[in-house]
């Protein structure tokens, strides 16, 4: 049973690019969720994607964006990067299965903007 | 102030040693409370939910005060494998998990 799966794994970018980061759930999982960390910070949430549409979303500019597709594999879009934007992206999915709520992370993308 | 406050770290200590983390959050409406660990450069994993009535997992114990808005995790006989960075996470509204800074502990022979 494959957990979370990421790619890439790390990304190099300049200023003022556009990336794309992709998501697939663990098996059985509807909900993806995606998280910012910086270094020595605890990962901080951008937003949840749920049924093909954001569900809820954390204090992040326009400048994030995503999208679910109908098999619940989701990507993060982040256009005009910003140096500050460098950080190790996770993504969690999670689906209602022995009650709790779970989220499970993914080994993350790491992205550094030049 | 931020959702969710830890000890500031890191925690040094030798093997077998009994080791607490505390944590607190500010949002009374606050539903669902985790440890997460997180080794270096890796993802963090769910290390166990926490309950109002206290639970434990084998050398881990954790618990949480409503009232007080305090969450806590004892590690008793700590293994050198207890090395990591640990989280103390809530949820508020909706089911995004709200991350405190961590707190890391290295544990030596």
């Amino acid at each position: 049973d494959a957990g979370v799966t990421q790619s890439p794994t790390h990304l190099i970018k300049t200023r003022g690019q556009q990336v794309t980061l992709r998501c697939s759930p663990k098996s059985g999982h509807d909900t993806v969720s995606w998280y910012q960390q910086a270094l020595g910070q605890g990962p901080q949430f951008i937003f949840q994607y749920y049924e093909e549409e954001e569900r809820q979303r954390g204090n992040f500019p326009d400048r994030f964006s995503g999208h679910q597709f109908p098999n619940y594999s989701s990507e993060l879009n982040v256009n005009a990067l910003l140096l500050g934007d460098s950080a190790l992206y996770l993504c969690a999915s999670s689906g209602l299965a022995g009650g709790l709520n779970i989220q499970y992370f993914g080994a993350g993308t790491r992205l550094s903007v030049l | 102030r931020k959702e969710v406050e830890q000890d500031p770290g890191p925690f040094n200590v030798p093997e077998g040693a009994t080791v607490a983390f505390n944590c607190t959050y500010s949002n009374s409406a606050s539903q669902s409370f985790f440890w997460y660990r997180q080794d270096c450069r890796k993802e963090p994993k769910l290390l166990m939910s926490v309950y109002s009535s206290g639970n434990e997992d084998g050398r881990f114990t954790a618990q949480l005060n409503r009232a007080s808005q305090y969450i806590s995790l004892l590690i008793r006989d700590s293994k050198l494998s207890d090395s990591a960075t640990y989280l103390c996470v809530v949820t508020s509204a909706g089911t995004a998990l709200i991350f405190g800074k961590g707190t890391t502990l290295s544990v030596s022979s």
